[in-house]
């Protein structure tokens, strides 16, 4: 298996534009996570979603951000109109639900950059 | 509301030598508990999860211990090498379909 499969890897980009991030959970998982990393606040959880309905989506930090889940293999992350910010690494991560199944794998991550 | 602490935010041991990681949380009514590696620049990757109803998990030099009662987890490194140096973070779970509450993790460098 691939793994969890995120892009792009890196972006930069300037304030007032729109930045989308994907995520493609490991092939069989129920369950993504998207989280964000800064070193001020470590690591947070933005949204989670399990069976492509968002379940808690209280970390998403205002309406700037969304995601959706249109179909089992993809997710995307908008941030409209991004902000410097915003300026973090974004995770995706999957699982399936219960038991062993709860590890969570996650992805390479995007470094979003916001000037 | 859980949070997650870990002690010490930084470590640095030669080769070698057996180490103990921390991970402390404030609810003792937990689903599970997992700890992470992070190398630099990477993701998470998932090193051991252990069950509520569990006491302890190994593979292969790692063991994790989990002690709700104190709140407490332990990670246990054995025979460290310099390839274990990296970020170790603890994650908790409070119920089975709640989020992961991460620790602000311990970065672990060993030294040839």
């Amino acid at each position: 298996d691939a793994g969890v499969i995120q892009s792009p890897r890196h972006e930069v980009t300037e304030m007032g534009q729109e930045v989308t991030l994907r995520c493609k959970p490991i092939s069989g998982h129920n369950s993504l996570f998207w989280y964000r990393q800064t070193m001020m606040r470590g690591l947070e959880l933005l949204i989670y979603f399990n069976n492509n309905v968002p379940i808690d989506d209280s970390g998403m930090p205002e309406d700037r951000f969304s995601a959706k889940m249109p179909n089992a293999s993809f997710s995307t992350l908008k941030i409209q109109p991004s902000e410097p910010r915003d300026s973090a690494v974004y995770f995706c991560a999957s699982s399936s639900s219960g038991g062993q199944g709860d590890t969570q794998y996650f992805g390479p991550g995007t470094r979003l950059t916001v000037l | 509301k859980q949070e997650v602490t870990q002690i010490p935010a930084a470590l640095s041991v030669p080769e070698g030598e057996n180490l103990v990681l921390n991970c402390s949380f404030t609810d003792s009514a937990i689903y599970n508990l997992q700890w992470f590696r992070q190398d630099p620049g990477k993701g998470l990757t998932s090193l051991l999860l252990i069950q509520s109803s569990q006491r302890e998990q190994t593979s292969g030099r790692l063991n994790a211990s989990l002690d709700k009662s104190s709140g407490r987890s332990t990670l246990y490194i054995a025979a460290s090498q310099p390839g274990d140096s990296a970020t170790y973070l603890c994650a908790d779970k409070e119920t089975s379909g709640s989020r992961l509450t991460f620790g602000e993790g311990t970065q672990l460098t060993v030294n040839p």
